[in-house]
């Protein structure tokens, strides 16, 4: 069980357009979900956590007009780069937890997507 | 904000060693997470520590909470080449302010072994 999906795992786009990046978990009800940004041989970055039926909490530094986030539903998060720059270009992951099924859940992560802005 | 730090940063060893890599963290956390991940992979959960002084086994691993809760080790037995990868410890906050739901990285610890 708990499993998460991303896609696409990757994706290339020309720069000033954006993208949407989908996280969904397979089986079972994501009530919080966790974007991170990873850069080559460096560590994961929060970004950004979402609760289902609110609005995502950004870390700081993090633009919140960039980096869209919608909690879609208890099973899927998309982010959203918009107007993607070349600088954008990253690994980034999800990541989705249960709170209803236990005290104390961990997270899982997606495979992760590779954006390249050219 | 919280920080974690992992020590050490890589390692290099031989076939059949053991290891062990340490986390330490400016505060506390509810949870302590180990995770593995390999190139263009997400984290693959390890092993998940809830309790201050919890010892917990993953077959070949072995992780422990520490006392003060702002601490974490990971050991591994008897490493094999399949055991390569970047290692990371995580802290997991939980409250009922959804600010105050995260999960932190360490800067992570990468283990390359040699046959």
């Amino acid at each position: 069980g708990a499993v998460v999906s991303q896609h696409p795992s990757r994706v290339i786009c020309k720069s000033g357009t954006s993208v949407k990046i989908e996280c969904r978990s397979l089986d079972f009800q994501a009530t919080t979900m966790f974007w991170y940004r990873q850069f080559p041989k460096k560590s994961l970055m929060l970004m950004a956590t979402s609760n289902e039926g609110s609005k995502a909490t950004y870390e700081q530094g993090v633009e919140k007009d960039k980096f869209l986030i919608n909690h879609a539903s208890l099973t899927l998060s998309t982010l959203t780069v918009t107007s993607a720059h070349p600088e954008d270009s990253s690994f980034y992951i999800c990541s989705a937890r249960d709170l209803g099924r236990a005290p104390w859940t961990e997270a899982f992560f997606g495979q992760g997507t590779r954006l390249t802005v050219v | 904000g919280q920080q974690l730090n992992q020590s050490p940063q890589s390692m290099f060893i031989q076939e059949g060693e053991d290891v062990s890599m340490n986390c330490t963290s400016s505060s506390i956390f509810n949870t302590w997470l180990w995770y593995k991940q390999e190139p263009g992979e997400g984290p693959v959960l390890l092993i998940a520590l809830y309790k201050a002084g919890e010892l917990t086994s993953n077959g070949r691993l072995t992780a422990q909470f520490g006392i003060t809760r702002k601490d974490s080790f990971l050991n591994i037995s008897a490493s094999i080449p399949s055991d390569v990868g970047i290692y990371f410890c995580a802290g997991q906050l939980f409250g009922s302010s959804p600010s105050y739901d995260k999960v932190i990285f360490g800067p992570g610890t990468s283990l390359s072994v040699i046959p």
